[in-house]
């Protein structure tokens, strides 16, 4: 079985700060990892996915994540924030090993950034 | 990608009646799937839904409850059954194309059961 661990539930922080929001993963298997972000009132958009390759993946709008295998992590930071990156944040894994497609998330992280 | 469709966007409904969410997908999907986030929450899988087959079904979620359809590739839907105030919840449509690649959401059903 997996399952995602985001270790904080909020984070603020102030514009034009940096951030970043943790994820951790537990997986006996190779493992696919993916940042979806949900703004207010709406769905899911991918941000970011590690599927092989580069351990480090950037989104078009200025984040990263890291995939460290040893430490099980898939952390995503950002180097300035803005106002209209407050949304709700989650980690999610699946196996390419096994035949779930499904996804599992972690319990999310709210971004508040604040003026 | 894949641009998915969900409909209501949102309902009231009153408690012991029942809700069909539709799912339409602009193109040929293998895998869909269903999605519940309560409240303040994460989303939980309730079931995979098969094209030609009864969907799979995750611990803690049954048929009867919430039955879902998959007459072909590109539509699904979700009914959620006899509904209480517990069933209040974001559903979302989720699908996912080859064996590499993301799964996409549609905007979600906001239910609110009263």
């Amino acid at each position: 079985a997996q399952s995602v661990t985001q270790l904080d539930s909020q984070v603020p922080v102030f514009e034009e700060a940096p951030v970043e929001l943790r994820c951790n993963y537990s997986s006996s298997v190779s493992v696919y990892l993916f940042w979806y972000v949900q703004y207010p009132n709406q769905g899911l958009q991918l941000l970011l996915k590690y599927l092989s390759g580069s351990t480090l993946v950037e989104s078009i709008n200025g984040f990263e994540a890291e995939f460290n295998k040893s430490q099980t992590s898939f952390h995503l930071r950002k180097p300035s924030v803005h106002i209209s990156d407050t949304a709700e944040y989650f980690c999610a894994v699946r196996s390419p090993d096994t035949g779930r497609r499904a996804l599992t998330f972690g319990s999310g992280t709210r971004l508040q950034v604040q003026p | 990608s894949a641009v998915i469709s969900q409909k209501p966007s949102r309902d009231i409904c009153q408690r012991g009646t029942s809700l069909t969410i539709q799912c339409q997908v602009d193109s040929q999907v293998t895998m869909m799937f269903w999605y519940r986030q309560q409240p303040g929450q994460s989303l939980t899988l309730i079931a995979t839904a098969n094209q030609g087959s009864e969907a799979t079904y995750e611990s803690g979620f049954v048929i009867d409850k919430f039955p879902i359809s998959r007459p072909n590739l590109t539509f699904s839907t979700l009914t959620v059954s006899n509904m209480s105030p517990e069933d209040s919840s974001i559903y979302l449509c989720s699908v996912g194309q080859g064996r590499n690649t993301e799964a996409f959401f549609g905007q979600g059903t906001r239910l609110t059961v009263v």
